[in-house]
């Protein structure tokens, strides 16, 4: 069975703040991938990042960057300088590639709330 | 700009009633799913479908049932709503048979069931 937990139910930082959003996962597949999804306040989740397991690199996209540790299964996000727009809900997620049912597990969700 | 279209934003039904949920997506892709989102909990995977009349279920199907008649086309049927199915319906879409794509999102439906 796959799990993804994401500890931090609620973050709140002050803008220009740095921040890590923290994901651990479990599985037993070999052959996964790992993403993270954001939804604002309009509800659409929107896509973020997708990184398979045999890709251990940190990803960095602008202000954004992920930090994926197959040692200690994880897959952290972390923005740098907040800003008031990257309040949302953050989830993480994992699939297996030979997953039966084609599902995708996710997280508990972080919500972070970025404030002026 | 792909689109995932969910038919209602916000529902209130009493008890008992049958609900539709409407989701249609102008991506032609093959796979659609249904997914409940509750606080701390996540989204959960209620039904999900790879082609047009197939379905399989997910996590938390007992309550729910799917219906698939046309690509573009998911719906999510609450048969007999009760109280503990009020919450957030999200529906997404995927091209291809890998679990390695990325899911498109529409906006959800919030659904209270008094």
């Amino acid at each position: 069975a796959q799990k993804v937990t994401q500890a931090q139910t609620e973050i709140s930082v002050v803008e220009k703040e740095d921040v890590t959003l923290d994901c651990v996962y479990e599985t037993r597949d070999t052959t996964y991938y790992l993403f993270w999804y954001k939804q604002p306040p309009s509800g659409e989740l929107v896509f973020l990042i997708r990184r398979n397991s045999f890709d251990e690199q940190n990803e960095i996209s602008g202000r954004y960057s992920w930090n994926f540790q197959k040692s200690t299964s994880s897959f952290n996000f972390t923005i740098t300088a907040s800003q008031v727009v990257d309040s949302a809900v953050y989830f993480c997620a994992l699939s297996g590639l030979n997953n039966a049912g084609n599902m995708l597990t996710f997280g508990g969700g972080t919500r972070l709330m970025v404030k002026p | 700009d792909v689109k995932v279209t969910q038919s209602s934003r916000y529902l209130v039904k009493r008890t008992g009633e049958k609900v539709f949920l409407e989701c249609v997506q102008d991506m032609d892709h093959e796979n659609m799913f249904w997914y409940r989102q509750d606080p701390g909990l996540g989204l959960r995977l209620i039904y999900f479908s790879y082609d047009v009349k197939m379905k399989e279920k997910g996590d938390i199907p007992e309550g729910y049932s799917v219906s698939r008649e046309k690509k573009e086309r998911f719906s999510l049927i609450l048969e007999s709503a009760s109280t503990n199915q009020t919450s957030m319906y999200l529906c997404a879409s995927r091209t291809g048979t890998m679990n390695t794509g990325e899911l498109f999102f529409g906006e959800g439906s919030r659904l209270t069931v008094l």
